[in-house]
């Protein structure tokens, strides 16, 4: 079963500033997940990617699938990027219907 | 199109009664998935329907059960309530295939267990 960890758990930083969070997983598999949680518990799916880069915005997601490594930037960090982002991938290296196993998250909070 | 919603919004239940959470899927997805996300932690998958039978099972007791309706709404029961039940309930609709399709999650059920 694929186990998936995140870094920083925690991460203050001021308006502007460059953020990066990493999510690492031990089963090889075809996509990756980054979701965003905002208090009050609602997630939005920000990226699905399989290889390479995604941007959507201000924020950019890169994955290394040999590394099994991905990581999310938010540039020129705002303070309603404040939330709890979330890395998750298929379970099992077959995908399917094993559902998803989801990083701890991230609680990112950008102070003004 | 519409986006996945999910009914009620929050609940509180006493230990030993049963829930019913409902979800309806994004226009379009025959493929829901149903997770549990306790306090600080991250979601843990319960279980997926496909064409309304269930096609795969997370680490969760049978008093937790579902079914998908022909319209692919969802529903989740839990029978016999603990209080380790109290969570937010998120479910997830998509096209199958997790690796390929993108999830679209509802808002989700918050379920108080007293």
């Amino acid at each position: 079963k694929n186990e998936v960890e995140q870094s920083p758990q925690n991460l203050t930083a001021q308006e502007g500033e460059f953020i990066t969070i990493n999510c690492s997983y031990s089963v090889g598999i075809s996509a990756l997940h980054w979701l965003q949680q905002h208090p009050g518990g609602g997630i939005v799916s920000l990226f699905m990617l399989s290889s390479g880069k995604k941007k959507h915005g201000r924020l950019i997601a890169t994955i290394n699938i040999q590394e099994k490594h991905s990581s999310l930037h938010i540039t020129a960090s705002h303070p309603r990027d404040s939330a709890v982002y979330i890395c998750a991938v298929p379970s099992y290296s077959g995908g399917g219907a094993d559902g998803l196993t989801f990083g701890k998250g991230t609680h990112l909070i950008i102070q003004p | 199109e519409t986006g996945v919603t999910q009914s009620p919004t929050h609940l509180i239940k006493t230990r030993g009664q049963q829930v019913t959470l409902r979800c309806s899927s994004q226009s379009g997805h025959n493929t829901v998935s149903w997770y549990q996300q306790a306090l600080g932690q991250g979601p843990q998958f319960i279980f997926q329907y496909y064409r309304e039978e269930e096609n795969g099972r997370g680490n969760f007791p049978p008093r937790f059960s579902g079914l998908q309706f022909p319209n692919y709404s969802s529903e989740l029961n839990v029978n016999a309530l603990e209080l380790d039940d109290s969570a937010l309930y998120l479910c997830a609709s998509s096209l199958p295939g997790l690796s390929s399709y993108e999830q679209y999650f509802g808002p989700g059920t918050r379920l108080t267990v007293t």
